[in-house]
């Protein structure tokens, strides 16, 4: 089992550019989680899909922010323009119930740079 | 409101100390589910318990050992004989199943660090 698999691990852009983090969940596991972690406010929940479809975007900071599930196997989490106050870790976890009382398996994280 | 509050922002112990995280939650749900991540310094979050609200019982696992009052909301965390490898960030979480929402509310955690 390969786990949760984040790409890139650590990205650096421009403010302005856009940039896209990408996921690959734990084969089987039928909902994915996208959390962003900052000193100031730590782990926050931005979006969850359940069997690829979007759940809960309640987290999602701005319009700026856009995710997608075009099929089991991966996710993307768009930033467009990026801005410095973006800059963070964003972590993508997955779990085989819907309910986050089975605990979820996260990945590494991408460590994104908005300079 | 903070539904889980780790009052330690940081801890430092010797190696081979014994040391206890602690977690207070706050939820209306009756039933609920906790949890412990740990983030080491490579920075990925690793699962280390989940507990549901019914089961009081206490765990242990190796070094760790898990304490669940739900009398003081406390689900507090104890590495025995601590080691170098335990320094580490340890968050504890906290889901409700009654509110059907899937988010796991993260504690601002405790960072360890365990010196040689």
């Amino acid at each position: 089992d390969a786990g949760v698999i984040q790409s890139p691990r650590h990205e650096v852009t421009e403010m302005g550019q856009e940039v896209t983090l990408r996921c690959k969940p734990i084969s089987g596991h039928n909902s994915l989680f996208w959390y962003r972690q900052t000193m100031m406010r730590g782990l926050e929940l931005l979006i969850y899909f359940n069997n690829n479809v979007p759940i809960d975007d309640s987290g999602m900071p701005e319009d700026r922010f856009s995710a997608k599930m075009p099929n089991a196997s991966f996710s993307t989490l768009k930033i467009q323009p990026s801005e410095p106050r973006d800059s963070a870790v964003y972590f993508c976890a997955s779990s085989l119930a819907e309910m986050a009382n089975y605990g979820y398996t996260f990945g590494s994280g991408t460590r994104l740079t908005v300079v | 409101a903070q539904k889980v509050t780790q009052a330690q922002t940081e801890i430092s112990v010797v190696e081979k100390e014994d040391v206890t995280l602690d977690c207070v939650y706050e939820t209306r749900d009756t039933t609920y589910y906790l949890f412990w991540y740990k983030q080491p310094p490579s920075g990925e979050l690793v699962f280390l318990i989940r507990r549901n609200s019914f089961d009081e019982q206490n765990e242990i696992s190796g070094r760790y050992s898990w304490n669940f009052q739900k009398s003081t909301s406390s689900f507090n965390f104890t590495i025995t004989a601590s080691q170098v490898v335990d320094s580490a960030v340890y968050f504890c979480a906290l889901s409700e199943a009654g509110t059907g929402a899937n988010n796991l509310f993260f504690g601002t955690g405790t960072r360890l660090t365990v010196i040689p």
